[in-house]
């Protein structure tokens, strides 16, 4: 099956910093990749996704990045606000979704 | 719609005992899935069905674990019995498209389990 590793497991960044949250993943028949951020006491939410026959994805200040060949993917954020302190998971799906083991984010105002 | 609907949404109980956790996927999705966070293992998928009928159950954790989906909008996640080690908080996700084709996981609130 697949073996998704995600790091870092805690990051803390001040306000107005970027974040950079990589994946690694293992099989090579994984086609999709989707972000979640998941705020604390709550479930967990899709905020961006990508394809394998896309390199990168932006939406406003979040971005996701993927390299099939080395097989693993990031998610970036700009301009960090308070408001984006959450968990963030990873996922790589093929024919299941696999989850990372998440990266409980601080932002610091 | 109302989004995915689990109850209940916090569960204590002692070992030994049968916990039944109930989930209500959003209308027209195809796929449910049953996933239990901790803090040490993160989001583990347990089971997921299509169209009713359980696909793969492989990450159900031992026969104390039990899942049914009668009909499209209801499905229970059974432990019997119940153990200290089960304690986690226990998502249901539904998606109109499966794992291959690539959809979108809508999240329950989650149901929150401690066993003593």
């Amino acid at each position: 099956g697949e073996n998704v590793e995600q790091h870092p497991s805690t990051l803390s960044v001040q306000e107005g910093d970027s974040a950079v949250i990589k994946c690694t993943y293992s099989d090579s028949a994984s086609n999709y990749f989707p972000w979640y951020k998941q705020e604390l006491g709550k479930r967990p939410q899709l905020i961006i996704d990508i394809r394998s026959n896309v390199g990168e994805k932006k939406d406003q200040r979040i971005a996701v990045t993927l390299n099939k060949t080395a097989k693993h993917f990031s998610l970036h954020i700009t301009e960090t606000q308070p408001e984006d302190s959450a968990v963030y998971f990873c996922a790589a799906t093929g024919n299941q979704f696999y989850f990372g083991t998440g990266t409980s984010l601080t932002v610091i105002p | 719609d109302a989004g995915v609907i689990q109850s209940p949404r916090h569960e204590v109980t002692e070992m030994g005992q049968e916990v039944t956790l109930r989930c209500k996927p959003i209308s027209g999705h195809d796929y449910l899935f049953w996933y239990r966070q901790t803090m040490m293992r993160g989001l583990e998928l347990l089971i997921y069905f299509n169209n009713n009928v359980p696909i793969d159950d492989s990450g159900m954790p031992e026969d104390r674990f039990s899942a049914k989906m009668p009909n499209a909008s209801f499905s229970t996640l059974k432990i019997q019995p119940s153990e200290p080690r089960d304690s986690a908080v226990y998502f249901c996700a539904s998606s109109p498209r499966g794992p291959g084709n690539t959809g979108e996981l809508f999240f329950g609130e989650g149901s929150r389990l401690t066993v003593l």
